[in-house]
């Protein structure tokens, strides 16, 4: 049973656009939702990360929403750039992120055409 | 220092060697974790230390043998693997508890012959 549902599983943006990744996500025990990028060849980087007691959590182009009622949340990127191009990865935990396994989505693959 | 470091970068073994995968960090973080991830999909739990204990093991194959020597450092002993063992292996470490992200290491390629 996948409990982080992630989509779209591809994504084609133009420089500049806006890139939206979207999960949902099953077990309301979840309190820690972040975001992972990764370049081919290299390890997960923690890109930013929210918990449920906020709606909103914006660090510089990057943007994640969240929908507790709709068990919901998505990465923004503004102004995205062909550097933006990665694999792009949401997670979930409980226990507030600590010693407990994260569970991941299946994973965007994003291409910024310049 | 803010960095999970793993050596070695790369790893080709045969199915009757005998090696062992090292990941080492100094943020004081007293969670590291073992994750295997293949092509195109996303990383797969393997092993949780909680200072310093063996708190999750994801039922991985006895092929697969962690150590945590220390707070700091974090080895993954492997021996008898098969060709579809072949993967990155990621090592991360968080704070334990109530603490933020996790932090991944670059990987180890390991290709099995």
């Amino acid at each position: 049973q996948q409990q982080v549902k992630q989509s779209p599983q591809s994504l084609i943006v133009q420089k500049g656009g806006i890139s939206i990744i979207n999960c949902a996500y099953e077990n309301t025990a979840f309190d820690y939702f972040p975001w992972y990028q990764q370049f081919p060849g290299k390890g997960p980087a923690l890109l930013i990360a929210i918990r449920p007691d906020v709606s909103e959590k914006k660090e510089g182009r990057f943007t994640i929403s969240f929908n507790k009622s709709a068990k919901q949340f998505s990465l923004h990127i503004m102004d995205s750039q062909p550097g933006d191009s990665a694999t792009y990865f949401c997670a979930a935990s409980k226990g507030g992120g600590g010693a407990d396994g994260l569970t991941f989505g299946k994973g965007t693959h994003l291409i910024i055409q310049p | 220092d803010t960095e999970v470091t793993q050596t070695p970068k790369h790893l080709v073994m045969g199915m009757t060697n005998k090696k062992s995968l090292k990941c080492e960090q100094h943020m004081g973080h007293r969670a590291m974790y073992w994750y295997k991830q293949k092509a195109k999909k996303p990383p797969e739990l393997m092993f949780v230390y909680s200072y310093e204990k063996l708190s999750i093991n994801e039922s991985v194959p006895s092929r697969f043998s962690p150590e945590c020597p220390n707070s700091s450092l974090l080895n993954l002993h492997l021996h008898a693997l098969q060709p579809e063992d072949s993967a990155l292996y990621l090592c991360a470490s968080s704070q334990a508890g109530s603490g933020g992200g996790r932090f991944f290491g670059p990987g180890t390629r390991l290709t099995v012959l």
